[in-house]
């Protein structure tokens, strides 16, 4: 079935060590993102990219980084994790061309820092 | 720049009834708007969208017109069902930045009761 997938569904995490949030879609979309959702809020973007060997940062972006080796894969690491990176993280992807176009989510990981 | 407000939740609903979720925006250019559902341990999925001013998007029973002189995209659907609880995010695109993601609201919660 075509689509994103997330890993893992869900991690409790000490402060100070490393994580890496998997994502990885197979509809050959250009554009892929990362969002955190958290309660009041909405979502936010931490970064994106819109082709495979860039990247660029959205509106949270700090204590995160990516990289966009393929057009497949795009993994969201936290350097040395803190309590606030608490939140439910979401992936999606999109077809480049049109503005108008839909974004595509994965099922989201629930991250929890202690 | 970008900012999208929802009304506050949850709205709580019985069957039948009618519901309008308001959704106002902010934006440099002319975006396009999106209503997105999350059903409970979902990611996100398009209800409907509109590309440009005055066209009116439709799904399942909901619909949105794209009003630019209010800067609206109010959300409304005539008879409600207890299998529409969810929570509804109003979000426009990112018109005219390198980015191409999409600005969310703090989302609503709809509850409805049979």
């Amino acid at each position: 079935i075509a689509g994103i997938t997330q890993a893992p569904t869900s991690q409790i995490l000490a402060a100070g060590r490393r994580m890496t949030l998997r994502c990885t879609q197979d509809m050959r979309h250009n554009a892929m993102y990362w969002y955190r959702q958290d309660l009041g809020l909405g979502l936010r973007l931490i970064h994106y990219s819109n082709t495979a060997g860039t990247t660029g940062k959205g509106e949270v972006p700090d204590g995160y980084s990516v990289s966009r080796a393929n057009t497949d894969d795009f993994p969201l690491t936290l350097a040395s994790a803190v309590p606030s990176q608490t939140s439910v993280y979401f992936c999606a992807s999109k077809r480049e061309s049109g503005e108008g176009n839909e974004q595509f989510f994965g099922p989201g990981t629930r991250l929890t820092v202690l | 720049g970008n900012s999208v407000t929802q009304m506050e939740g949850p709205v709580t609903l019985s069957e039948e009834a009618f519901l309008t979720i308001n959704c106002t925006y902010t934006a440099t250019g002319y975006p396009s708007l999106f209503w997105y559902v999350q059903y409970p341990g979902e990611g996100l999925q398009l209800l409907l969208k509109a590309t440009k001013a005055d066209d009116k998007g439709s799904n399942k029973g909901f619909e949105a017109t794209y009003r630019k002189e209010t800067t609206s995209f109010h959300l409304e659907k005539g008879s409600v069902q207890v299998s529409d609880s969810a929570v509804y995010f109003c979000a426009l695109s990112d018109v005219g930045t390198g980015r191409r993601a999409l600005t969310f609201g703090s989302g609503t919660r709809l509850q409805v009761q049979p």
